[in-house]
């Protein structure tokens, strides 16, 4: 299994700033996506990032708002730009190990809590 | 056509009992289906999986059944504890990876 890290785990933000959340995976893992949850609902996939190249972002999240980076196997980051009360939520970070596990085997992180004001 | 639908929203069940939870889907593409556990304050944690060529697969205390022509799956806990306690996601594999959750159902184990 792959254990994965996020910080920060929470931040409380002004409307109009950014926020960079962190992702690292304890190993190397083959993917490595995005997921937005607000307070009580289910997990929605922002985008999947890919190392080495640009992310692929799913319908209604574009790369202005929510920019990702890859830089390689381990570590992929997500900022959430111009931020405004809506973007209160939870995001996780999830990866797939591949490997005698499989690429459909999906962990995540804990997430990190934004409330912006 | 990329949903899957959960129910119930949430359970209340006497320890001890079996607490069944119910995911329906229509896209046949999907060719994976998880089962995540999440409790307050952390991320969801993969529970059990199946293939859509298998109709039961079991895990402990966890089962899940699956049905392929209904397009239908669920979970099925044994002997719920009150450390079953947590919201369940269902969720589907599609187009390499990319996972899409059911609505969650909100178990309560009631000792």
């Amino acid at each position: 299994s792959a254990v994965i890290s996020q910080k920060p785990s929470r931040d409380i933000c002004q409307r109009g700033t950014s926020l960079t959340i962190q992702c690292q995976v304890d190993s190397q893992v083959t993917m490595m996506f995005w997921y937005r949850q607000q307070p009580g609902q289910s997990l929605t996939l922002i985008a999947t990032a890919n190392q080495g190249s640009e992310a692929t972002y799913e319908s209604g999240f574009v790369i202005d708002k929510f920019p990702i980076s890859r830089p390689n196997l381990t570590f992929s980051t997500l900022t959430v730009s111009n931020m405004s009360p809506e973007d209160s939520s939870i995001y996780l970070c999830s990866a797939s190990a591949g490997g005698t596990e499989g690429a459909d085997t999906q962990y995540f992180g804990p997430g990190t809590r934004l409330t912006v004001l | 056509q990329q949903q899957v639908k959960q129910s119930p929203q949430s359970l209340i069940v006497q320890k001890g009992g079996i607490s069944i939870i119910n995911c329906a889907y229509e896209n046949t593409a999907f060719d994976y289906f998880p089962w995540y556990q999440q409790f307050p304050g952390k991320g969801p944690a993969l529970l059990i999986a199946i293939r859509p060529d298998v109709s039961e697969k079991k895990e402990g205390r966890f089962t899940i059944s699956f049905n392929k022509s209904a397009k239908q799956f669920s979970l099925h806990i044994m002997d719920s504890q009150p450390g079953d306690s947590a919201t369940y996601f269902c969720a589907a594999i599609y187009q390499g990876g990319k996972l899409i959750f059911g609505q969650g159902t909100e178990l309560s184990v009631k000792p």
